[in-house]
């Protein structure tokens, strides 16, 4: 059973004080690995898509890399506005159809 | 990116009553459409998928006759809860993507549903 597991389920920060997210995926099948943002109550919002080992992708803050077996979330210099929660999710080419993570709660305190 | 509007954003409806839920693409045509459930502080977990001008395909566990899904057109998809119950409540979200946009999907605002 493909299995997409993401650590730690939540992280409070510092405004300012740099850390990652991690995401682990099953490797067998995997065709792509995706990164969404969810504020309460919304739908999740796309960030970044990663196909191949050492790739990199970067919005703002953000940096997503994938390796052969994991993929990190780095946020840099974080304000409050980017507290949400942090979804991954593996398309293992089923149709579409994305297997995701349990997600990681985000804080940032200024 | 490619928009995808869900409605309603909220509803609130008796036991024993049906709700329809919309899901459109609208700056794109989508051939596929999920149907995901949403409990709070849990992961999307993916209930359904429709493909255009076909019946849906279920989940292990989702029962097809209660979650009715319709994706009539390459623009819209509904889900319908039928004879809802409170264990029902839940945040339902759609997603849409299509063979050009590279297995990119786009998900909805997301609808909360209480049954009281």
């Amino acid at each position: 059973e493909d299995q997409v597991t993401q650590s730690p389920e939540a992280l409070r920060l510092q405004e300012g004080e740099s850390s990652s997210l991690n995401c682990s995926y099953t490797v067998s099948g995997l065709r792509g690995l995706f990164w969404y943002r969810q504020d309460p109550g919304k739908g999740p919002e796309f960030l970044f898509t990663l196909y191949s080992a050492g790739e990199e992708k970067e919005k703002e803050r953000l940096k997503a890399t994938l390796t052969k077996k994991e993929s990190f979330l780095h946020i840099t210099a974080p304000k409050p506005e980017d507290s949400a929660t942090y979804l991954c999710a593996g398309d293992y080419n089923q149709g579409g159809k994305l297997i995701f993570g349990q997600g990681t709660e985000l804080s940032v305190k200024p | 990116g490619a928009v995808v509007s869900q409605h309603p954003s909220w509803v609130i409806c008796k036991s024993g009553t049906s709700v329809k839920i919309e899901c459109r693409s609208l700056d794109f045509q989508a051939t596929t459409m999920f149907w995901y459930r949403q409990f709070p502080k849990q992961s999307l977990m993916l209930m359904a998928t429709s493909n255009e001008g076909s019946k849906a395909t279920y989940e292990q566990g989702v029962e097809k006759d209660k979650f009715l899904i319709n994706h009539a057109s390459l623009t819209l998809s509904t889900l319908t809860v039928t004879s809802a119950h409170p264990e029902d409540s839940s945040f339902y979200i759609c997603s849409a993507t299509s063979a050009r946009m590279n297995t990119e999907a786009f998900f909805g605002q997301g609808t909360r549903l209480t049954v009281v």
